[in-house]
């Protein structure tokens, strides 16, 4: 069974700090996505990394993708109140099995 | 409008009592998924839809869950007899052709008291 566990569960961070979420595996993926999810709203998806060793950049948020494929990572640099959300990542099988596995989410509060 | 909606936004009723819940897709999207969310646990994967191709209903948790898809559109929840363990953020999502990238609607919120 494939699993994506993402860390740290919960973070209450200062405005202007910098963070760093985390979403590992023993599995590979054929890409990853990040999600962000307000209170009231479904996900609105972020990015998606494919190629192993991938970096993205969004603004102040900064997505890699593991050589192996295996895990990801979101850093935000001077988070800001609005950055407020819960972030969720999810992988695409490899191979014929190209189910969305999804993470239990890192719940982000910026404190202006 | 452009983009997933989902009805009724906010549901109450109570254990043992029928609900129906709404999705209306973005247009052109073939793909429709229906996922359940409950506080602290992440999205947990309910039923598939492709065109017109049989649904993967391997997520459903009990018979008391259905789903269908109406002229590849529009696509109704129903959970029968309600418990209070079906409490739950159910979002539908819908995507086009193939691709892995989902567009969510709002949810409903289900309360069964």
């Amino acid at each position: 069974t494939q699993l994506l566990e993402q860390s740290p569960q919960f973070l209450s961070i200062q405005e202007g700090e910098n963070l760093t979420v985390y979403c590992n595996s023993s599995s590979v993926f054929s890409s990853l996505q990040w999600y962000r999810q307000e209170p009231g709203e479904g996900p609105v998806l972020l990015v998606t990394v494919v190629t192993g060793g991938e970096v993205k950049k969004l603004k102040r948020l900064t997505f890699q993708f593991g050589d192996a494929r295996k895990d990801s990572s979101l850093h935000i640099t001077a988070a800001q109140p609005g950055d407020t959300g819960l972030y969720l990542c999810a992988g695409v099988g490899a191979g014929n099995n190209r189910k969305l596995i999804w993470g239990l989410g890192t719940s982000l509060a910026v404190n202006p | 409008g452009a983009g997933v909606s989902q009805s009724p936004s906010n549901k109450v009723t109570e254990k043992g009592k029928d609900v129906e819940l709404r999705c209306d897709p973005i247009s052109g999207h073939t793909a429709l998924y229906w996922y359940r969310q409950s506080l602290g646990q992440g999205l947990e994967f309910l039923i598939y839809f492709q065109g017109n191709s049989a649904p993967d209903k391997s997520g459903l948790p009990s018979d008391r869950f259905s789903a269908e898809r109406t002229g590849g559109s529009v696509s109704t929840l129903t959970i029968q007899r309600t418990q209070q363990e079906d409490s739950a953020v159910y979002l539908c999502a819908s995507s086009f052709g193939g691709s892995e990238k989902l567009f969510f609607g709002s949810g409903t919120q289900l309360s069964v008291l």
